[in-house]
């Protein structure tokens, strides 16, 4: 597609529930990463993938979080047991190259996750 | 710690001049330093990047300055716009792949 595409847009998740959050990167595009941004703060790395590898997931904040990208295209990252603190924008951004060097990344709108 | 600074406050300018936003940086040796432009319920826009061993980069009314030795970047935006106006953020990047950022900067541009 032309751009990152996130869904869903919103996602108000109870406490405890379990959620899926998906991303689709520019088709071709090999790097893929996974920022968590809580209002009005910079966003945070999450997570990193080279086509299918996840070569760097050190961010990930507990092990209720799980990201994947079995294909090397779409990604999911999934949060188990939802907190409240849990809350925030996850955005996911993607590069043509392993390194994003000159070109930037491409980030998505992001998924609102709230979590009540 | 590594620890990234950018403008604490909102900048307000008149539209037709220069805004300049500033980022600071203590703890880190970039490799690059990266500038993004963030509107409310949006994800970051890419505006440049600018390598270590860069002084300055230019894109149409768009200039970074790099000192690696003031660990300082300044972002200005020449001939402002009211459309200029939204978050500025800088990230800074080493060898790997991960991205620091800062807080961002609110931008208004006033007509």
């Amino acid at each position: 597609g032309a751009g990152v595409s996130q869904s869903p847009r919103y996602k108000v998740a109870k406490r405890g529930q379990d959620v899926a959050l998906r991303c689709d990167p520019i088709s071709g595009h090999v790097s893929l990463f996974w920022y968590q941004q809580a209002l009005g703060q910079g966003p945070e790395f999450l997570t990193y993938f080279q086509n299918e590898a996840q070569l760097d997931k050190s961010g990930l904040p507990s092990d209720r979080f799980f990201a994947e990208r079995p294909e090397g295209s779409v990604s999911t990252l999934k949060i188990q047991r939802t907190q409240q603190e849990d809350s925030a924008v996850y955005l996911c951004a993607s590069s043509l190259l392993w390194d994003q060097g000159n070109y930037g990344y491409t980030f998505g709108s992001g998924t609102r996750l709230t979590v009540v | 710690s590594q620890k990234i600074e950018q403008n604490s406050e909102a900048l307000n300018i008149q539209e037709g001049k220069t805004a300049t936003l500033t980022c600071n940086y203590t703890n880190y040796s970039p490799a690059y330093l990266q500038w993004y432009r963030q509107d409310p319920g949006r994800g970051p826009v890419f505006l440049l990047l600018i390598r270590e061993n860069e002084k300055e980069k230019r894109k149409e009314r768009l200039k970074v300055t790099f000192d690696t030795t003031l660990k300082q970047s300044l972002f200005h935006i020449t001939a402002s716009q009211p459309a200029d106006s939204a978050t500025y953020l800088c990230a800074l990047a080493g060898n790997n792949r991960k991205l620091i950022w800062g807080l961002g900067t609110s931008l208004a541009v006033n007509p």
